[in-house]
């Protein structure tokens, strides 16, 4: 069956470190999304791409960035990770923009 | 996008209709109402989506008034595994608005025995 994976499931990581969340369908899904979810915000839209080599800004992209080089795959990058970004991140994909698929989550620490 | 606004939790018996109300006074003209929920500590899951007239599925019935400003979320039968959060979400569906979804604080229903 089609699907969409996170990995790793759980990350502790250090303030300044790079850190790279994956995120993986096999739909043939050409929209893909990150999303971060904290108490007290909901979820709030990170980065997102429409296809391969696009990618946009979400709301609270600083200090995150993306890159789409196959349909499969949009991995999020913690470029200097900081405690303020110790969060649950969901990668979601979709193919007519309607209904979103959602990952499993992928939950980080930054001490 | 139009602002929603929920209650912040319900409870519903087992059995019995669950029904979820979201407000949406400002909603425009091509703007959809969406739901979706989030069962504890899953990603969040679609349910069902309508512009104007009254939408049905597997999973639930979505009523929304003739006016569009406020809408109804219907579980028929509510069961132990629907306990969640349930977001209400109003946005337009065209390719150029980016698919983004809104998410505000939804509502917690929690489904008792």
């Amino acid at each position: 069956d089609a699907e969409i994976t996170q990995s790793p499931r759980h990350k502790i990581t250090e303030t300044g470190r790079q850190v790279t969340l994956a995120c993986h369908q096999t739909w043939n899904h050409n929209n893909m999304f990150w999303y971060r979810q904290d108490l007290g915000h909901g979820l709030r839209l990170i980065h997102y791409s429409y296809g391969v080599h696009d990618t946009n800004k979400g709301e609270v992209s600083d200090g995150y960035s993306v890159s789409r080089s196959n349909t499969e795959d949009l991995p999020l990058t913690l470029e200097s990770a900081a405690s303020s970004q110790t969060s649950v991140y969901f990668c979601a994909s979709s193919a007519r923009l309607v209904e979103q698929f959602f990952g499993p989550g992928t939950r980080l620490t930054v001490l | 996008d139009a602002k929603t606004t929920q209650p912040t939790s319900m409870d519903c018996a087992e059995g019995r209709a669950a029904n979820l109300p979201c407000n949406h006074s400002t909603i425009s003209g091509n703007e959809y109402v969406y739901w979706y929920r989030q069962i504890h500590s899953q990603g969040p899951q679609y349910i069902i989506h309508g512009l104007k007239n009254n939408e049905t599925n597997e999973m639930a019935s979505l009523i929304i008034t003739e006016d569009r400003k406020s809408s109804t979320l219907i579980l028929p039968h509510a069961t132990l595994r629907d306990t969640a959060v349930y977001y209400c979400i109003v946005r337009v569906s065209a390719y150029n608005q980016g698919g983004k979804l809104i998410f505000g604080q939804g509502t917690e229903l929690s489904v008792k025995p």
